[in-house]
């Protein structure tokens, strides 16, 4: 199986701030990585599919990057609804498996 | 509206069974592969299979912790997919969310929308 690891685990930031979440596979994935938003008590919401490519309707301050086994989510600018947790997730090959979440919080 | 809706959850004993399903609207459910993912109270997500479609003979795929105990169909003429959850453990407690996939150019799927779940208890 392929591990992904995501760091932080959780952070601290304030509106406005630039927050980057990094996700590493055990093995090549080539770019098939995703990353989705998720909020207490509410369904994951799909953000970047293919590392990079935003899914329809994502506001343009969240970008995806990597390709191999170093994947990175960046939040340009932190909104107040951008306080979720955030998970990546391989589908190069099964079982498809998810990053442990980064939380991030209100500084 | 494009949406999926799952429903079948509740409170249930070990060893016991369940079945889940999940009702599609507003697009064209029999195009798409379908997906289970699930997450235990206060835990990350975690997959637990996969329908093809009927181009792609509704085969199937199992996480390894679920294989064999559960069997994800379909029934395009319902647009519904389901979940049959068999022998039943404490550690199947989760809340169960559909997926929609979506294909990307290099013949890979991912997930683009997702049902708002539903809570499955295993517990005596």
């Amino acid at each position: 199986d392929i591990q992904m690891t995501q760091s932080p685990s959780s952070l601290s930031a304030s509106v406005g701030d630039r927050v980057t979440i990094t996700c590493r596979a055990s093995q090549g994935i080539s770019n098939y990585l995703a990353w989705f938003q998720q909020k207490p008590g509410k369904a994951p919401e799909s953000l970047i599919y293919a590392a990079s490519s935003l899914q329809s309707g994502v506001p343009s301050n969240f970008s995806g990057s990597g390709s191999g086994t170093d994947f990175t989510l960046t939040i340009s600018s932190l909104q107040p609804e951008d306080f979720a947790t955030y998970y990546c997730q391989q589908y190069y090959s099964y079982p498809l498996t998810f990053g442990g979440g980064t939380k991030v919080e209100i500084k | 509206e494009v949406q999926l809706v799952e429903s079948g959850g509740g409170l249930v004993q070990p060893g016991g069974s369940l079945r889940l399903s999940c009702a599609a609207s507003g697009f064209s459910f029999s195009d798409h592969y379908m997906d289970w993912v699930r997450q235990a109270p206060g835990k990350g997500l975690e997959w637990v299979g996969r329908t093809r479609n009927k181009a792609n003979s509704y085969t199937t795929e199992y996480a390894a912790s679920v294989k064999g105990r559960f069997t994800i169909s379909r029934d395009d003429s319902k647009n519904s997919l389901y979940l049959q959850m068999n022998s039943l453990k404490t550690e199947d407690t989760a809340v169960y969310y559909c997926a929609r996939c979506a294909r990307v150019v290099s013949g890979t799927y991912y997930f683009d929308l997702w049902g708002q779940g539903t809570l499955v208890t295993v517990s005596s």
